[in-house]
C-alpha cells in the first residue's frame, strides 16, 4: 500500500503568489490532517478534515489559508498571497477514522522568495 | 489545553551508549502520549504510544518509554544506540476528548558519534 503522498516535495513561490499543496491519504483513510513545521520547531496542528467537511480548523491562520478535502481527489492546502513567514515544511497525515493512529507524508517544503 | 516540553534540544551520544530523551507534558484532562521520529527530509514515523494500561511501553527500533503520571513525564530510552538512530525525536500528546488533534513538542535532535 502506498503511504500518504504529498506533492510537490518542494515549492518555491514569490511573495504575493498562491501556493497549493496536495495530499493523497493512504488507501482506506477518510481523515486528513495538516501540520506546519517552522525551522527548528515541532509540528503545529492546522486543520482536520473528513471528506467534504472541515472538522477542526482551530490551528489555521484566519486569513489567506484554506483547506479542502473533496469527495474525489486529494486534500488541498491553499495559501493565498504568500509572505516570507509562510516558509515552512507542511505535513499531511491521514487516518482511517477518528482517534486512530495518524500516518504522515514526507511533507512539502515551501520557500518564499 | 495541553502542552509538551522537551527539555533538551540536542543530545549527542556515542554509538552503543544508552540514551534518554526527556519529555514532560501538561494537561488538565487525561491524555494519550506518543513519540515520533523524523529522519532528514522525511515525515514522522510513530515510535510508540501510550494509551492506557502498563506504564512501560515498548516501540520499534528497540526504543521504550515510561509514563509517569505523578511527574507528568514520558521519557524515551534506548539501552544501546546505533548510527542509524540519528534523527529528530518528537514527543506528543492528545486529549482523550480530541484525540485527533496532536500537540507536539519542539523536538530533540539525537546525534550519534562513532
Amino acid at each position: 500500500n502506498a503511504g500518504v503522498m504529498q506533492n510537490p516535495r518542494h515549492l518555491v513561490r514569490r511573495r504575493g503568489q498562491e501556493a497549493r499543496l496536495r495530499c493523497s491519504p493512504m488507501k482506506g483513510h477518510s481523515h486528513v490532517y495538516w501540520y506546519r513545521q517552522l525551522p527548528e520547531e515541532g509540528l503545529k496542528f492546522m486543520v482536520y478534515l473528513q471528506k467534504e467537511n472541515i472538522i477542526d480548523e482551530s490551528g489555521m491562520p484566519k486569513e489567506r489559508f484554506s483547506a479542502e478535502f473533496p469527495k474525489e481527489g486529494p486534500s488541498i492546502l491553499r495559501i493565498q498571497q504568500v509572505v516570507r513567514g509562510d516558509s515552512a515544511a507542511y505535513f499531511c497525515a491521514s487516518s482511517p477514522g477518528d482517534n486512530q493512529p495518524q500516518h504522515f507524508g514526507d511533507g512539502t517544503r515551501l520557500s518564499i522568495l | 489545553a495541553q502542552s509538551v516540553t522537551q527539555l533538551d534540544s540536542q543530545v549527542p551520544v556515542f554509538e552503543e551508549a544508552p540514551v534518554e530523551l526527556r519529555c514532560n507534558y501538561s494537561s488538565s484532562v487525561s491524555v494519550y502520549l506518543f513519540w515520533y521520529v523524523q529522519y532528514p527530509n522525511q515525515g514522522l514515523q510513530l515510535l510508540l504510544k501510550y494509551l492506557s494500561g502498563s506504564t512501560l511501553v515498548k516501540g520499534i527500533n528497540g526504543f521504550e518509554a515510561e509514563f509517569n503520571k505523578s511527574q507528568t513525564s514520558f521519557h524515551l530510552r534506548k539501552p544501546s544506540v546505533h548510527i542509524s538512530d540519528t534523527a529528530e525525536y518528537f514527543c506528543a500528546v492528545s486529549a482523550y476528548s480530541s484525540a485527533s488533534k496532536i500537540i507536539f513538542g519542539s523536538g530533540t535532535r539525537l546525534s550519534i558519534r562513532p
